[in-house]
């Protein structure tokens, strides 16, 4: 069963808008951490926000936000006031709290590109 | 600075040849990790490493093999390329300090099998 699942395989934004990139999860480790890669057409692999099943406050990192919301299983990212250099491919990923060495589970991705 | 380099940005090889890929990071990292990634399908695991020549498959290990003969440095060995190899390839590492543990990534190697 698929543990991540991202159902925007694409998306479209206008610079300067608010965009949300979906993200629901599935597992039943009541310890899990929720994260946000930015992997622009370069290739490499950004770090952008990370949330932690127990954080009682939603993770925020300059323009993101991360929407947390542990009884629909749901972690979408929000990007406010989107930028050019915003247009990448967004994965969402899990790492479940047993596992040993802290290997993540990723989504399919997002495809965002944003429109001057 | 976290860095993780990868040998090569581009890679191409023949069905049957023997193929290494090195991953090498400059932090003393615990952890490492390769990845493929394949598009909608996102990354998916292959193998990843606790510490010096430890190793645990991932989720699609057949075709792969790894070394981590010292703690910077992670190789991934495909031991007759096949053309579904054909992919992206990312090596990750991740220290087990800090309050985050994320993955630090490399910028990839794009694998071409003809």
């Amino acid at each position: 069963a698929q543990k991540i699942t991202q159902t925007q395989p694409g998306m479209f934004v206008q610079e300067k808008e608010a965009v949300t990139l979906d993200c629901t999860y599935d597992t039943s480790d009541p310890s899990y951490g929720l994260f946000w890669y930015k992997q622009p057409s370069s290739g490499e692999m950004i770090f952008l926000i990370y949330q932690g099943s127990y954080d009682q406050q939603n993770a925020t990192e300059g323009r993101y936000s991360l929407n947390f919301q542990k009884a629909r299983k749901s972690a979408n990212l929000v990007i406010s006031a989107s930028q050019l250099g915003d247009s990448a491919m967004y994965f969402c990923a899990m790492r479940e709290g047993h596992n040993q060495g802290g290997k993540l589970i990723f989504g399919q991705g997002t495809e965002l590109s944003v429109k001057p | 600075d976290v860095k993780v380099t990868q040998s090569s940005r581009y890679l191409v090889k023949r069905t049957g040849e023997k193929v290494f890929l090195e991953c090498v990071q400059d932090m003393d990292h615990e952890n490492m990790f390769w990845y493929r990634q394949d598009p909608g399908l996102g990354l998916r695991l292959i193998y990843f490493s606790y510490d010096v020549k430890m190793k645990e498959k991932g989720d699609i290990p057949e075709g792969y093999s790894v070394s981590r003969e010292k703690k910077e440095r992670f190789s991934l060995i495909l031991e007759s390329a096949s053309t579904n190899q054909t992919s992206m390839y990312l090596c990750a590492s991740r220290t087990l300090q800090g309050p985050l543990n994320e993955q630090y990534f490399g910028p990839g190697t794009r694998l071409t099998v003809t």
